[in-house]
């Protein structure tokens, strides 16, 4: 099994739709997040939790929650869709005792979300 | 803030010809630095890291070097193959344990 799964691989949703995609890892880290990636823009950090009581909006939060439901599973919610939410969504973990800043992230193979 | 801007791509390279992709960063203090590799479906890899300036990272025949003077961290591979057919992101890490990513790279070796 892959250290972190995300679920759905691929999904089409309409426009208001409430959708959630679920991550779910067996690294033993504390540390989750999720990324967005559009072409050309990079990845960018909409949500991240850096243990089960702590939550924290990234740079691109807005139209999005998060619910980090045990140390192995972080989920992240459109509540209404809209069709500039297209791309490919990430999860990743990290464990800060692997070294200094940032070694040890390890990614999901991604979620490709389409809004109608 | 911090950021990061690597050269648009995509950048189209015959088998065994050499590979540059320009990397350049914005930051205050001493950040780390990173290459991170997508393979067509996959999540990211970490490919390489510099921690320190004049630091150099490599790994499967990729080099890239930590220039604080120039605030550059530019891939290099002296003979690329097709399997190296993937998208690269440019990535510095400034205290907190959070990555910044440039917006990537797409390279396509043809045979």
């Amino acid at each position: 099994d892959a250290d972190v799964t995300q679920t759905p691989r691929n999904r089409i949703t309409k426009t208001g739709k409430r959708i959630m995609l679920e991550c779910s890892q067996t690294k033993g880290h504390d540390r989750m997040y999720w990324y967005r990636q559009d072409p050309g823009l990079g990845l960018r950090l909409i949500y991240y939790s850096f243990d089960v009581k702590d939550i924290n909006k990234g740079e691109i939060s807005d139209g999005y929650s998060v619910s980090r439901q045990a140390q192995a599973k972080f989920s992240l919610s459109l509540e209404s869709a809209i069709p500039n939410q297209t791309a490919l969504y990430f999860c990743a973990t990290s464990d800060p005792t692997a070294g200094a800043w940032g070694y040890g992230y390890t990614f999901g193979s991604g979620t490709r979300l389409t809004v109608v | 803030g911090d950021s990061v801007t690597q050269m648009e791509g995509p950048v189209t390279l015959s088998e065994e010809a050499f590979l540059t992709i320009n990397c350049t960063y914005t930051a205050t203090g001493y950040p780390s630095l990173f290459w991170y590799v997508q393979y067509p479906g996959e999540g990211l890899q970490l490919l390489l890291k510099a921690t320190k300036a004049d630091d150099k990272g490599s790994n499967k025949g990729f080099e890239a070097t930590y220039r604080k003077e120039t605030t550059s961290f530019h891939l290099e591979k002296g003979s690329v193959q097709v399997s190296d057919s993937a998208v690269y992101f440019c990535a510095l890490n400034n205290a907190g344990n959070m990555l910044t990513f440039g917006g990537g790279t797409r390279l396509m070796v043809k045979p």
